[in-house]
């Protein structure tokens, strides 16, 4: 069974650019949720998404966006880049009757020069 | 803004020894707890979901129990060895999003 693919595994952008991250869950799996790492601030939930529909968002500004298609990919989008954007961002999905636990992929991290 | 908190921030054992980490967690709107595994370069790994109150859950020298009513929970490790140097990090969950703890830091010397 194929784990939460991540793709790309790295990236570089630069300040001021957008970038889109893309996340395929388990194949079952409706639920999508994308977290960002950053060293001073442990994982923060961005935002989760459900059967195409966001049903909740953290507190990041309006520049991080997603959206999940019929197949329950999902992609994130963060445009005006800033130095601060650089992270690991992590996606995980779950399933909506296989109990509570989510699982995470490897992650995309994204620096910004 | 919830607040998870997990205590030590890192924490170096000897091979062998038993250790135990703590988190907390508001007690009010719960949902589950969650224990993660996080190597370096690898996807945190779920270790336990626990819902309810005095639930204890284990997985070979990995253990864990949490008490709601006061708002925390215990991650125990018997025995550690090489292999279990990792992040831990516990997750609080109010529904469909987990708030995480900062992750204790095990580092197990040979």
């Amino acid at each position: 069974k194929a784990g939460v693919t991540q793709t790309p595994r790295y990236l570089i952008k630069t300040r001021g650019q957008q970038v889109t991250l893309s996340c395929s869950p388990i194949s079952g799996h409706r639920s999508v949720s994308w977290y960002q790492q950053t060293p001073g601030q442990g994982l923060q939930f961005l935002f989760e998404y459900f059967s195409e529909t966001q049903r909740n968002k953290g507190n990041f500004p309006g520049r991080f966006s997603g959206r999940q298609f019929s197949n329950s990919r999902s992609e994130m989008n963060v445009s005006t880049l800033e130095l601060g954007d650089s992270a690991l961002y992590l996606c995980a999905s779950s399933s909506p009757t296989g109990g509570l636990g989510y699982t995470f992929g490897s992650g995309t991290r994204l620096t910004v020069v | 803004i919830l607040n998870v908190e997990q205590s030590p921030q890192s924490l170096h054992v000897q091979e062998g020894d038993s250790t135990n980490f703590t988190c907390s967690f508001p007690s009010s709107n719960f949902y589950a707890l969650h224990w993660y595994r996080w190597e370096t370069a690898k996807s945190p790994e779920a270790l336990f979901v626990m819902t309810l109150n005095g639930d204890e859950k284990k997985k070979g020298r990995i253990s864990a129990t949490l008490n709601t009513k006061e708002g925390y929970s215990y991650l125990y490790i018997k025995g550690s060895q090489p292999e279990d140097s990792a992040t831990y990090l516990c997750a609080f969950s109010s529904g469909n999003m987990l708030t995480f703890g900062g992750g204790t830091r095990l580092m197990v010397k040979p």
